[in-house]
């Protein structure tokens, strides 16, 4: 059974900084990885999605990287805002079906 | 971008309460909708699997008859809570999907709480 295992689960940071949010699964055997921001009270909104055979992704000042053979898998945010402060949601999609199997998230406060 | 549409935002009933959900895709055709249920820091726990015009495919554990889903459209699915208690009281999210290598789009979530 594939389970997904984000650290740390809380993460407060001042303004400027570059942090680094990790993600790890336990089944190598994935289509595909997304990451997730969800604000207090709201649903999910998709920051990016790497295929198996890639190995990173860019948006913005988001990059997330992706090492299936380990499992691992890493967001790393650039010159953080306060605006960034949200729970980051990793989860993975194992071939044959759509669903998605999700970590706990990571709670990020960045401080003014 | 993809927009999903969830409503209502909140609910508070009593127990004993039937409460119906919507999840709509408002700009493309979602070949697949997923429920899910998010209790206090913890992660989504899927429910179900809703595709149009057959079945719901539920995980194990949920109750498909507590937890009613019919996908009428590409557009709307529903999650029906029959007979809700207060240990239903939870946030429960929908998302749409229309191919596998694209992001599942979620909606705002429902509230809900049951006295």
């Amino acid at each position: 059974k594939q389970e997904v295992t984000q650290i740390p689960a809380a993460l407060s940071v001042p303004e400027g900084e570059n942090l680094v949010l990790n993600c790890s699964f336990t089944d190598s055997a994935i289509y595909n990885l997304q990451w997730f921001r969800q604000d207090p009270g709201k649903g999910l909104t998709s920051l990016l999605l790497i295929q198996s055979s890639q190995r990173e992704q860019t948006s913005g000042r988001l990059n997330a990287s992706l090492d299936k053979s380990s499992g691992r898998s890493t967001l790393y945010i650039a010159a953080s805002q306060p605006g960034d402060s949200a729970t980051y949601l990793c989860a993975v999609n194992q071939g044959g079906s759509e669903k998605l199997v999700f970590g706990k998230g990571t709670k990020l406060t960045v401080n003014p | 971008g993809a927009v999903v549409s969830q409503h209502p935002s909140r609910v508070i009933c009593k127990s004993g309460t039937s409460v119906k959900i919507e999840c709509r895709s408002l700009d493309f055709q979602a070949t697949t909708m997923f429920w899910y249920r998010q209790f206090p820091k913890q992660s989504l726990m899927l429910m179900a699997t809703s595709n149009e015009g057959s079945k719901a495919t539920y995980e194990q554990g949920v109750e498909k008859d507590k937890f009613l889903i019919n996908h009428a459209s590409l557009t709307l699915s529903t999650l029906t809570v029959t007979s809700a208690h207060p240990e239903d009281s939870s946030f429960y999210i929908c998302s749409a999907s229309y191919h596998r290598d694209q992001p599942q789009h979620f909606g705002d979530g429902t509230r809900l709480s049951i006295l």
